[in-house]
This record gives C-alpha cells, sequence and structure tokens, in this order.
C-alpha cells in the first residue's frame, strides 16, 4: 500500500545532542511537509518542500532544518535540542498545494524525547 | 486572517450515542477547502472529508456525516451510533489562499462501553 513511513516511531535523546528524524513516501507526491505536535495541541507546520523548493514558517526556530535528497525522502534534522522540543513529529505529503491536489496524508509520526 | 475554531474540548458519550463535533471557520477567501482528521491514540492523522466552499452539499460516509453551512462558517461533524474504536481526537482545518492547512485545536471523544 502507498504510505507515508516515519522511522523511528520513538526517539529519544538528550538535551543538546543532534538529532535526525526520517520520513518516506511511496506515493511519489510532490509536497512533503513537517509539523510539530505539543501536547494536546494542534499541529504546528514547520516547514515543507515542494519539490526541491524549501519554504520555512517564519516562526520556526533556527534549531531546525530540513532536507530532501530525493522525491522519496525527508528529514528533519534538530541541531542542539532543547526540552522545549520534545513534542510528537509528524511527516505529510500532497500531490501539490492548491485545490484537489492539497489533500494531506500523513505519517504516524515520530515522538521524540529530550532528556 | 483565517482561523478555525473548535469550541469542544472534550465530549465523553456512552456507545451508541449519536455525537456532533462543532467546526467554525473565518476567512475572507471566497474559494477554500475545509477538513476533518481524526488522531487516534496511536498518533496518525487520519484524513476523513475534504469539502470545497462551493460544495455546499452534505456529505454521508456511513455512520459519519458532515453539515457544511456558508451561512454560519460552519462544518460539523456528527458520528451516528458511536463506537468505542471512534475514540480519538478530531480536527477540524482550513486551507485557503495562504495553502497552508490551518486546524482548530481538536475535541477530544471517548466513546465509553
Amino acid at each position: 500500500d502507498a504510505m507515508v513511513i516515519q522511522n523511528p516511531r520513538y526517539q529519544v535523546t538528550q538535551f543538546g545532542k543532534p538529532v535526525t528524524l526520517s520520513c518516506s513516501q511511496t506515493l511519489n507526491h510532490n509536497v512533503m511537509y513537517w509539523y510539530q505536535q505539543k501536547s494536546s495541541q494542534a499541529p504546528k507546520l514547520l516547514f515543507h518542500y515542494y519539490d526541491k523548493d524549501f519554504n520555512n514558517e517564519a516562526d520556526t526556530p533556527d534549531n531546525f532544518q530540513s532536507r530532501r535528497p530525493n522525491t522519496s525522502f525527508c528529514f528533519l534534522d534538530i541541531r542542539s535540542p532543547g526540552l522545549g522540543d520534545a513534542a510528537m513529529y509528524l511527516c505529510a505529503t500532497s500531490r501539490g498545494l492548491t485545490g484537489s491536489n492539497y489533500e494531506q496524508y500523513f505519517g504516524p509520526g515520530t515522538r521524540l524525547t529530550v532528556t | 486572517a483565517q482561523k478555525v475554531t473548535q469550541a469542544q474540548t472534550e465530549i465523553s458519550v456512552v456507545e451508541k450515542e449519536d455525537v456532533t463535533l462543532d467546526c467554525v471557520y473565518e476567512t475572507r477567501d471566497t474559494t477554500y477547502y475545509l477538513f476533518w482528521y481524526k488522531q487516534p491514540p496511536s498518533g496518525e492523522l487520519v484524513f476523513l472529508i475534504r469539502r470545497n466552499s462551493f460544495d455546499e452539499q452534505n456529505e454521508i460516509s456511513g455512520r459519519y456525516s458532515w453539515n457544511f453551512q456558508k451561512s454560519t462558517s460552519s462544518f460539523n461533524f456528527t458520528i451516528t451510533a458511536s463506537q468505542v474504536v471512534d475514540s480519538a481526537v478530531y480536527f477540524c482545518a482550513l486551507m485557503d489562499s495562504s495553502y497552508k492547512l490551518i486546524f482548530g485545536s481538536g475535541t477530544r471523544l471517548l466513546v465509553r462501553p
């Protein structure tokens, strides 16, 4: 089945130790998104890629970076995780950015713990 | 500015009861899309429905139904004969010309046996 895959499902990292979260998709979608979702809150968009074009949200901290080496994979790098970065990180994809192409498909998420 | 309000933070019902989740949105655009997502305890956001602003027809899918009313800027979601498996957090979301998915704060639904 075509899907959005996130690895690992649970990640524990130490304060200040760089960590990378992975997302892959078999949907062949053009757009890939990263969201941060803290407990009991709505998902918050961090950035997205349309093909290789990177679009950062204005309020996304510099501590968060992303890479998309090819259509299928997208990575979220947290350079120096703080305790406040503990959250669920959701990856999503869509065919495009407009109209009927905008339906977003989400992965199962990676729950990040910072110790 | 765009905004989605889900006033119900948490709802608890007994199995087989009907339940309606409210969603009110704000946008200045005439073309926009509304969505509902389900987030079970496992964490994945599951797409339920998309509705565009030009289609005010109500939709029914099995036990789920959606009522879209532009006059009141509402897009409410009803689950008929609720089941324990319906327990989840449900998010309403809006996409307009900003090309971002703006989520409401979510409604946690607990269906008790």
